[in-house]
């Protein structure tokens, strides 16, 4: 049940761009994207509740194909500020989040 | 601000020991969570609670027992502790929105080491 993200890893150079995706084999009713800082608790991104809907935070935007049960995690021009753990949290009932294993992204200078 | 909090940032206990981990958040929300997360494994739910005295179990509640006596207080309860049960531990919340779950909240989290 637990989603899988691709990819495990990133590493970028300040103002590249990336993608992380999250995949799931069930039926779902909204993603979630949160990211987590070395040491720190995880914090919320947005949540796609919509097919094919895509929401932005700053320059990090994410669409949902609920067809496809798939997310992307769209992070343009990357800043050192973006690096962490990125997890998405898949809603496939509506009370609870399963998490996937998360992908590290680096930003370097 | 939401603020969850946990009783402690860093635990050592010795196994067999009964283990009491704390969470407490000041926003009135009606769900609490409880995660662990292990290097490769990301964050698996352990329980969860959407309302006073209700529990129900997440995806590896062995070995775990929880208690919710307060809106505001989420009790993770390890029996008897295990050396395969050295983790991250995470609290989190969350309000209801249009009968969806909304954002999750998280608190620090707790280290906890079982030697």
């Amino acid at each position: 049940q637990q989603p899988v993200q691709s990819p495990q890893a990133v590493i970028l150079r300040e103002g590249e761009d990336a993608v992380i995706n999250c995949s799931s084999s069930k039926a779902l009713y909204s993603v979630h994207w949160y990211r987590q800082k070395h040491g720190e608790a995880p914090v919320f991104l947005m949540i796609l509740l919509k097919g094919g809907e895509q929401k932005g935070h700053e320059k990090i935007s994410a669409s949902f194909n609920e067809k496809k049960q798939q997310s992307s995690l769209y992070l343009t021009a990357s800043q050192l500020s973006y690096s962490g753990t990125y997890f998405c949290g898949t809603e496939i009932r509506t009370d609870k989040l399963i998490f996937g294993t998360g992908t590290r992204l680096q930003v370097f200078p | 601000d939401v603020k969850v909090t946990q009783s402690s940032r860093y635990l050592v206990k010795r196994t067999g020991e009964k283990v009491f981990l704390e969470c407490v958040q000041d926003m009135d929300h009606e769900n609490m969570f409880w995660y662990r997360q292990d290097p490769g494994l990301g964050l698996r739910l352990i329980y969860f609670s959407y309302d006073v005295k209700m529990k129900e179990k997440g995806d590896i509640p062995e070995g775990y027992s929880v208690s919710r006596e307060k809106k505001e207080r989420f009790s993770l309860i390890l029996e008897s502790a295990s050396t395969n049960q050295t983790s991250m531990y995470l609290c989190a919340s969350s309000t209801w929105w249009s009968g969806r779950a909304r954002e999750q909240f998280f608190g620090p989290g707790t280290r906890l080491t079982v030697l």
